[in-house]
């Protein structure tokens, strides 16, 4: 069984501030597909980033930042200089890769971090 | 701006009522899904069409009854709903996975917010 943990329910920062949203992931496969989303007040899922199970590089865009270890099966996500427009519930998702089984894609969701930036 | 597109937007029906959602991708995705979401949860996968055809149901009552005219249109239509399915309904599309692996991630359009009174 696949499971998403992320065990801040809700993390409040003021603006500028560095924030890293934690995600700790289990599964049995070898290969598999980490995901993170945002979703704003909106509504819409806004795609961040896709990790594949047998990349560990570390990927920075812009004021984010991804940190894969598969050493602790964790996928945290720092946002740097938090900015109000940042403010939103973030997911993390773990896929099956095709050796799994699944061939459509379906998703295992974290129970999401409500991130609040005051400014 | 998205290039998943639903509507309405928000929509209040009656537990009698006969209503639709739409969904539309504009990326010539092969695969299509809904979700449901409530209120301070994850979503919650419905339904998922792989080249117009039904590849998944979770098990969701017969009062939703999904459509996919064409590769780019899904359609969720609904009956006798309950006010429990009062929540967020997403759309999302990605490509098809294949036996390239599964290098691909899903788009979700804007949600449509159902209330069932």
């Amino acid at each position: 069984a696949q499971k998403v943990t992320q065990a801040q329910t809700e993390i409040s920062v003021v603006e500028k501030e560095d924030v890293t949203l934690d995600c700790v992931y289990e599964t049995r496969d070898t290969t598999y597909y980490l995901f993170w989303y945002k979703q704003p007040p909106s509504g819409e899922l806004v795609f961040l980033i896709r990790r594949n199970s047998f990349d560990e590089q570390n990927e920075i865009s812009g004021r984010y930042s991804w940190n894969f270890q598969k050493s602790t099966s964790s996928f945290n996500f720092t946002i740097t200089a938090s900015q109000v427009v940042d403010s939103a519930v973030y997911f993390c998702a773990l896929r099956r890769g095709l050796a799994g089984g699944t061939s459509y894609g379906k998703l295992t969701f974290g129970q999401g971090t409500i991130l609040t930036v005051h400014p | 701006d998205t290039e998943v597109t639903q509507t309405p937007k928000h929509l209040v029906m009656g537990m009698t009522n006969k209503k639709s959602l739409k969904c539309e991708q504009h990326m010539g995705h092969r695969a299509m899904y809904w979700y449901k979401q409530k209120a301070k949860k994850p979503p919650e996968l419905m339904f998922v069409y792989s080249y117009e055809k039904l590849s998944i149901n979770e098990s969701v009552p017969s009062r939703f009854s999904p459509e996919c005219p064409n590769s780019s249109l899904l359609n969720l239509h609904l009956h006798a709903l309950q006010p429990e399915d009062s929540a967020l309904y997403l759309c999302a599309s990605s490509q098809v996975l294949g036996r390239t692996g599964g290098n691909y991630e899903q788009y979700f359009g804007p949600g449509t917010r159902l209330t069932v009174t």
